[in-house]
């Protein structure tokens, strides 16, 4: 079974420093890997995917993740971290990219940035 | 990009009632789509997997007769919380993914239901 693990459940940084939010994952075969965002009452904002290719994967609002098959991560990186950065982040795993199958989020990491 | 309609954002209800929550794909096709369960600061839980013209796929420890599904057309796929009591309090978040394309999960911005 494929599973995503986040260790961390909150990560603080002073703005303009950069940022990491861990993410492990386990699956059998490709992994297809995810960074959502989400704001306080809101639903899941797409940051960037992994599917193939080049393991640094660039995506939204400048932030980017390496992935890493030896070490079965993907971690979700921002060179200067900005107030409005602070949110709670998902990684998701899915073992293919079938339409009929789910992803499976990690529990979430809370960013905080502070000014 | 691809939207994801979810409606009614927020809904309060007295226990006992039923309560549906839509949730539409506004420029595309889905032929699958899944609906989660968020409680407060945690994850997205996967409750079930709604096919377009078929029964639901529900995910172990889900009660299908408390939660029912329906994906009537490729569009649209609706979730019913029936004889709601104050534990099914919650965020309820649908997703599709596009047929085509790269397998990306399009989210609709979630439902609070809050059950009295």
């Amino acid at each position: 079974a494929q599973s995503v693990a986040q260790p961390e459940d909150q990560v603080n940084v002073a703005e303009g420093n950069p940022l990491t939010v861990k993410c492990t994952y386990s699956v059998s075969g490709n992994p297809y890997l995810f960074w959502y965002v989400q704001y306080p009452n809101r639903g899941l904002q797409f940051l960037l995917k992994y599917i193939t290719g080049d393991n640094l994967v660039k995506g939204s609002y400048g932030f980017e993740a390496e992935f890493n098959k030896s070490q079965t991560s993907f971690h979700l990186k921002k060179p200067s971290a900005l107030v409005s950065d602070s949110a709670l982040y998902f990684c998701a795993v899915s073992a293919d990219r079938e339409p009929r199958t789910a992803l499976i989020f990690g529990k979430g990491t809370t960013l905080s940035v502070s000014s | 990009g691809a939207v994801v309609s979810q409606h009614p954002s927020w809904v309060i209800c007295k226990s006992g009632t039923s309560v549906k929550i839509e949730c539409r794909s506004l420029d595309f096709q889905a032929t699958t789509m899944f609906w989660y369960r968020q409680f407060p600061k945690q994850s997205l839980m996967l409750m079930a997997t709604s096919n377009e013209g078929s029964k639901a796929t529900y995910e172990q420890g889900v009660e299908k007769d408390k939660f029912l599904i329906n994906h009537a057309s490729l569009t649209l796929s609706t979730l019913t919380v029936t004889s709601a009591h104050p534990e099914d309090s919650s965020f309820y978040i649908c997703s599709a993914r596009a047929v085509a394309g790269t397998g990306e999960l399009f989210f609709g911005e979630g439902s609070r239901l809050t059950v009295l």
